[in-house]
């Protein structure tokens, strides 16, 4: 079946950029996403990227996609302590409704 | 806009009971919602597919008969855990695509924690 990957574990300084990283299998996904869930709470739906593009930039979060090498990137620029949470990568196959989640990246950020 | 609520959000239950589980899209319609579960420090595993208004089509290795699932509207799917025992003790997430965003969203409850003992 198909796979995504994630680094399990990541830690910042506040104000430092955070960097996540994901790779995917499926050469036919249409849209990957980034969820972030902190403790106790269910999925917060960050952003996704369409697998046509390259880049997009929304506040804070740039979402790095090469489709080529099927790696996914989400960079938090500032980080907050707040930013603390574990953060999803997902990914929607062509013809399919469902989403395929990697095991998430705990990102930990110290004051 | 895009909220999907869940109820209730913790409950604590005997072995042998069974635990109705709500999924609620509050602000848009969904024809389709999904139900996951969530072991501690894990990834979200797929259990089922909820189409309103049809049967539910359940991943490989999910039992249909002890995990039923009902999406008997655009807004309101229920999970109900038949004759639960401490193995079905778990983290359970709904989501519903709100396919309004164009880029076909799922938008996800806040969770159920179910504990049986």
């Amino acid at each position: 079946g198909e796979d995504v990957e994630q680094s399990l574990f990541l830690s910042v300084r506040e104000g430092d950029s955070s960097v996540i990283n994901c790779t995917y299998t499926d050469s036919s996904s249409t849209y990957l996403y980034w969820y972030k869930q902190e403790p106790g709470a269910g999925l917060q739906l960050l952003t996704y990227i369409f697998s046509n593009m390259d880049m997009k930039q929304d506040q804070r979060l740039t979402v790095l996609l090469n489709k080529k090498d099927k790696h996914l990137s989400l960079r938090i620029a500032d980080t907050q302590t707040g930013d603390s949470a574990i953060y999803f990568c997902a990914e929607k196959g062509s013809g399919y409704s469902t989403l395929t989640f990697g095991k998430g990246t705990m990102l930990l950020v110290s004051p | 806009g895009a909220v999907v609520s869940q109820h209730p959000s913790r409950v604590i239950c005997k072995s042998g009971t069974s635990v109705k589980i709500e999924c609620r899209s509050l602000d848009f319609q969904a024809t389709t919602m999904f139900w996951y579960r969530q072991f501690p420090k894990q990834s979200l595993m797929l259990m089922a597919t909820s189409n309103e208004g049809s049967k539910a089509t359940y991943e490989q290795g999910v039992e249909k008969d002890k995990f039923l699932i009902n999406h008997a509207s655009l807004t309101l799917s229920t999970l109900t855990v038949t004759s639960a025992h401490p193995e079905d003790s778990s983290f359970y997430i709904c989501s519903a695509n709100s396919g309004t965003g164009g880029g076909d969203e799922q938008y996800f409850g806040p969770g159920t924690r179910l504990t049986v003992t």
